[in-house]
């Protein structure tokens, strides 16, 4: 089992709907766990921090499930400029080292 | 404020042939990693700085990559020879440090493309 994983999607959705993903990590030891957008072609930008008692920011919520072993994102009134791949972050081993998901793509259609 | 800063942003070399990056953190910034990131994956880390000290390199192929950060600030990755599997986008960043506090800022990356 992949440290993250993320479904790759792509995920298609209607502007104005709420669209969510998850990402699941492998080591209940793993405490730091983030969102990162990144756009076509640019580097990866913090989008959110995820907290344990989950968090939100705007149109945007993140939650953490410790026992289950998953963070997830929902994006509420999907707007076009939301088109970009979501990736999870989670400190996997526990320490400081930061591991990435392969990224889910999210494309908003008109 | 800056942010990080690379450079080069574009490059293309023939195989066998060596090619380094550049990277200058956001000032303050102790901790400095290197990642790489391939066509529809997640950046995969490479090495980890603590000011000058590298603590993680474990993901670093070494018989072909070096990374040096003398000073604590600036550092160069270096790939020497580089081969076709090496075409990527080398991506630095910089951050804080402590576990609480790493956030990530990715510079705008170097594309590498070995012909």
């Amino acid at each position: 089992r992949k440290e993250v994983e993320q479904d790759p999607g792509p995920f298609n959705v209607p502007e104005g709907a709420t669209v969510a993903f998850n990402c699941t990590y492998s080591n209940s030891a793993s405490q730091s766990f983030f969102w990162y957008r990144q756009d076509c072609r640019k580097e990866p930008k913090l989008l959110m921090s995820v907290y344990s008692s989950g968090n939100e920011d705007g149109r945007f919520t993140a939650q953490l499930n410790r026992a289950s072993q998953y963070i997830s994102l929902l994006i509420r009134d999907s707007k076009l400029s939301d088109s970009a791949t979501y990736l999870c972050v989670v400190n996997a081993f526990g320490n400081e080292k930061l591991t990435f998901g392969t990224g889910t793509r999210l494309t908003i259609i008109p | 404020e800056a942010g990080v800063v690379q450079s080069p942003r574009y490059k293309i070399i023939e195989k066998k042939q060596p090619v380094a990056f550049w990277c200058n953190p956001i000032s303050g910034h102790n901790t400095l990693y290197w990642y790489r990131q391939n066509l529809g994956q997640g950046p995969e880390l490479l090495i980890r700085y603590e000011n000058e000290e590298a603590v993680d390199d474990s993901q670093l192929p070494k018989d072909r990559f070096s990374a040096e950060r003398l000073k604590g600030v600036d550092s160069t990755l270096k790939i020497q020879p580089a081969e076709l599997g090496d075409s990527a986008v080398y991506l630095c960043a910089s951050s804080l440090g402590t576990l609480g506090a790493n956030v990530l800022t990715f510079g705008a990356g170097s594309r590498l493309t070995v012909l």
